[in-house]
């Protein structure tokens, strides 16, 4: 069973950049088939779509973000990764990974954990 | 992209039914058949619920159930139960993901 896990810093200084990652786990990323997203969820808030790749390494980004984030894999860990540049307060948010594919197309099926990234000097 | 519209929250006793509207217009949920549904409990990450429209993936009780009309899509439930209290939140996609406002469903 595809299983995914968020890690990374928990606290970002304003201006810098966010970095995290999601690692995969009871499944291969390289076999295809599957979208990669990360979504975050502002406190008390709903949910925003920040972008995904495929594991070829095509990317699709929310055009409200698209100037800030980066969105890689790296098929030898089973990783992809999520860089936010420039943050402020208005980045603090839970950051969920998540995948969409094969059986589901565009619906989130398998979701990690989440993880709690606050932005603060 | 804004934000699909649902309402803040809706109510209902144990084994009653209720239902979740979710608004967009005919660029995302009116233009694709592409809407799911998530349920959140606090603390907690999303779960699918339902997947084009109206689809129950494999483990999800028959009483969730998904349709749409125009440019408004809607989830139901029915014989509500207590742990169906939660947050729920419609998606549409349309190139990108529009994700609704977020509905917070009570069980009285």
């Amino acid at each position: 069973q595809v299983q995914l896990q968020e890690s990374g810093p928990g606290l970002v200084k304003p201006s810098q950049t966010l970095s995290l990652t999601c690692t995969v786990s009871g499944g291969s990323i390289s076999s295809g088939g599957y979208y990669w997203s990360w979504i975050r969820q502002h406190p008390g808030k709903g949910l925003e779509w920040i972008g995904y790749i495929y594991y070829s390494g095509s990317t699709y980004y929310n055009p409200s973000l698209k100037s800030r984030v980066t969105i890689s894999v790296d098929t030898s860990k089973n990783q992809f990764s999520l860089k936010l540049s420039s943050v402020t307060a208005a980045d603090t948010a839970v950051y969920y990974c998540a995948r969409s594919g094969e059986g589901y197309l565009w619906a989130f099926d398998i979701w990690g954990q989440g993880t709690m990234v606050t932005v603060s000097s | 992209q804004s934000a699909l519209t649902q309402p803040r929250s809706v109510s209902g006793s144990p084994g009653q039914s209720v239902t979740i509207s979710c608004t967009g217009t005919s660029s995302d949920v009116g233009g694709y058949n592409y809407v799911s549904w998530y349920q959140q409990h606090p603390g907690k990450a999303p779960k699918l619920m339902i997947y084009d429209v109206s689809k129950r993936p494999s483990g999800v009780p028959d009483r969730f159930s998904g349709s749409k009309s125009g440019n408004t899509a809607s989830l139901t439930i029915s014989g509500l139960q207590a742990e169906d209290e939660a947050d729920y939140y419609c998606s549409s996609y349309a190139g990108s993901y529009v994700f609704g406002t977020g509905t917070k469903v009570t069980v009285l």
